[in-house]
């Protein structure tokens, strides 16, 4: 069964700290995604990374960085947090170029509340 | 602009009923259309997909794609309680970037 874990389901942090959240997949994927989900914005597209070491800016970068040490992790860095980051964050992976892949799958989330 | 549009709802029909979800996008280079369905306090999981234009079946729903008008649709028929959840439209495939509608809440009411 594909799997996508999220290191922690609900995080509360203060303003100002520097937040860290993981993701790591066990399909050997090479693409993998970050998006935070609004009421009535969506999913917006922070971050993905095509390969390790390797990433490239979504619609909604700013505030935000990332890290593709491994195939299998991919983090989502908080620099310094904000309430305006207080959102659900998904992490995804998909399979790799050329063979028409579609399917991401994701992982169950992180609430994340800063104050 | 942004590259997915879809009305976020909400909407509500009653069981049985055939519903429509609709989005459109914004470049006509881009091939790889999904519809993900996404139930409440989970992540979104895969329903359907289309490579370029056309339709496609699997059991009550039908993805659809037309290129001249840059429209992406859902069909479901004879709706059922169980699909009450949020639609999401999609774009991209392969190595190419992923990127989302908004999403339309659906209730199907019993």
């Amino acid at each position: 069964d594909v799997k996508v874990t999220q290191s922690s389901r609900y995080l509360v942090k203060r303003t100002g700290e520097k937040v860290f959240l993981e993701c790591v997949q066990d399909m050997d994927h090479e693409n993998m995604f970050w998006y935070r989900q609004d009421p009535g914005l969506g999913l917006r597209l922070i971050y993905f990374s095509y390969d390790v070491k390797m990433k490239e800016k979504g619609d909604i970068p700013e505030g935000y960085s990332v890290s593709r040490e491994k195939k299998e992790r991919f983090s989502l860095i908080l620099e310094s947090a904000s309430t305006n980051q207080t959102s659900m964050y998904l992490c995804a992976s998909r399979g790799p170029t050329g063979q028409g892949n579609t399917e991401a799958f994701f992982g169950q989330g992180t609430r994340l509340t800063v104050v | 602009q942004k590259e997915v549009e879809q009305d976020p709802g909400p909407l509500s029909v009653p069981e049985g009923a055939i519903v429509s979800l609709n989005c459109t996008y914004s470049n006509s280079a881009f091939q790889y259309f999904m519809w993900y369905r996404q139930y409440s306090r989970k992540g979104p999981e895969l329903l359907m997909y289309t490579y370029s234009s056309g339709n496609k079946e699997d059991g009550r729903f039908t993805a659809q794609v037309d290129k001249s008008s840059k429209y992406i649709s859902l069909f479901i028929r004879d709706s059922q309680p169980s699909d009450s959840a949020t639609y999401l439209c999609a774009r991209g495939g392969g190595n190419e970037k992923l990127t989302f509608g908004t999403g339309t809440r659906l209730t199907i009411i019993p």
